[in-house]
């Protein structure tokens, strides 16, 4: 299977440990997106890159979490100092740009922060 | 800012009763309309996009309409496996302002379908 991946699939963790989470994208797509869903609503954006440059941020982002794609492939998201609400799912996303693109999803990063 | 809407919350149908979701959106300019199905647990899975008013697609049981207000996700005769919560996004167009390629997603629908 060549869809998007993620790891790990769940992650337990105390309030204030730090958290990284990788995902990798379909490959030859050159969007990636992370998202993040809680209990009964719909994903979020957080933000997105095109290869390497992270081009937005959504204002969700707060300063502890920080994104990186170094080569324009794989991506990690860190969580620094969790809180209990950033217990949520997180999820990522890629697609190839052009005018009319999809997003395909991965099976997301369950976090729990106690 | 974009927003959408779904209805209803929670849809519990007898295993060949037909029905449909709706999915509201307010949005500068939409360049596309997508319905995604979750598994609990699981990320969502592509169905359908949708670019222009008047635009249909099908798949099995499932088919997706668009008008420029709202559109539809008809579920002809369902069947067990269908139960899951289904999300509908939109994405904007150019000079929307921010993003032009993040979805914004509604709240989605829990179907439930009944053997």
């Amino acid at each position: 299977d060549t869809g998007v991946s993620q790891d790990p699939r769940h992650k337990i963790t105390k309030r204030g440990q730090n958290v990284t989470f990788r995902c990798d994208p379909i490959s030859e797509h050159n969007r990636l997106y992370w998202y993040r869903q809680t209990l009964g609503q719909g994903p979020e954006f957080l933000t997105y890159f095109q290869n390497e440059a992270q081009l937005e941020k959504s204002r969700l982002l707060s300063n502890r979490f920080s994104a990186e794609r170094p080569k324009g492939s794989f991506s990690t998201l860190e969580i620094q100092r969790t809180e209990q609400g950033d217990s949520a799912m997180y999820l990522c996303a890629s697609s190839i740009h052009r005018d009319q693109e999809t997003q395909y999803f991965g099976p997301g990063t369950r976090l729990l922060v106690l | 800012e974009d927003q959408v809407t779904q209805s209803p919350e929670a849809l519990r149908l007898q295993e060949g009763e037909s029905s449909s979701l709706n999915c509201s959106y307010t949005v500068s300019g939409l360049r596309g309309l997508f319905w995604y199905r979750q598994d609990p647990g699981k990320g969502p899975e592509f169905l359908f996009t949708l670019y222009s008013a008047g635009e249909e697609k099908e798949k099995e049981r499932l088919k997706a309409t668009l008008t420029k207000k709202e559109s539809f996700l008809h579920i002809t005769a369902p069947k067990p496996e269908d139960s899951a919560t289904y999300l509908c996004a939109v994405q904007a167009g150019w000079g929307s302002g921010g993003s032009n390629y993040k979805l914004t997603f509604g709240k989605g629908t829990l179907l439930t379908v009944n053997p």
